[in-house]
């Protein structure tokens, strides 16, 4: 069954630092999302994606984050400068058009440690 | 604004009882609702989901769940827990004219031998 795959599953950096998160989507899946889950709290949505642009964002989601899909495979998320309260478990989610339903496929999550 | 409460942080229950996750919703038009399931080291995985039709919503591994507009309530049930069952489970909503997933906090299944 194809799934959502990310890399890597655990990312330690330190303040201050770039990081770039990758998610590998479902292969006919055309929306894209990332979410993110501090310890302890919800599940956030951070930003949705759709026709190589961003479709909607949340507060959450500043000028310190970016995404992009660099090919037709890859879906990434980029923090530019990472803060210690950016440390969280973020997934990647896709779904595919039409009809197919509002659910979307999430996958394993990475979790970002900043120090 | 649409919004989703769990009832319950923790539920025990005992392997072959009958599970039952309460969740609440909020929403000022008609929602989809979902439940989701996170085993450890897994993704979320989508167990069922409410889309405006049947009520009474049939999921994976016996799970099921039923919409009760008069209720605002969408809880989760089982008849027979297996230990395979123990996880996460999050019930969730969209957003209004949009498709991003609003979260609950989770209710954390445990299922005793």
């Amino acid at each position: 069954e194809p799934e959502v795959t990310q890399t890597p599953s655990h990312q330690v950096t330190q303040m201050g630092q770039e990081v770039i998160l990758r998610c590998v989507p479902i292969s006919n899946h055309l929306y894209f999302y990332w979410y993110r889950q501090i310890l302890g709290q919800k599940v956030e949505f951070l930003v949705s994606f759709y026709n190589n642009e961003i479709s909607e964002k949340s507060e959450i989601f500043d000028d310190q984050f970016s995404v992009e899909r660099p090919d037709g495979s890859n879906f990434t998320l980029k923090i530019r400068s990472t803060k210690l309260e950016d440390s969280a478990m973020y997934f990647c989610a896709s779904r595919p058009t039409g009809t197919g339903g509002t659910e979307q496929y999430f996958g394993p999550g990475t979790r970002l440690t900043v120090t | 604004a649409q919004s989703v409460t769990q009832l319950d942080s923790h539920v025990s229950v005992s392997e072959g009882t009958p599970v039952l996750l309460r969740c609440n919703y909020s929403s000022s038009y008609s929602p989809s609702l979902f439940w989701y399931v996170q085993h450890p080291n897994k993704g979320l995985q989508l167990l069922l989901k409410y889309t405006s039709a049947a009520t009474l919503v049939k999921g994976i591994n016996g799970f099921e769940a039923e919409f009760k507009k008069s209720e605002t309530s969408f809880h989760l049930t089982k008849p027979s827990a297996h230990m395979s069952d123990a996880a996460e489970y999050f019930c969730v909503v969209t957003g209004y004219n949009t498709d991003k997933l609003i979260f609950g906090t989770g209710t954390r299944l445990q299922v005793f031998p």
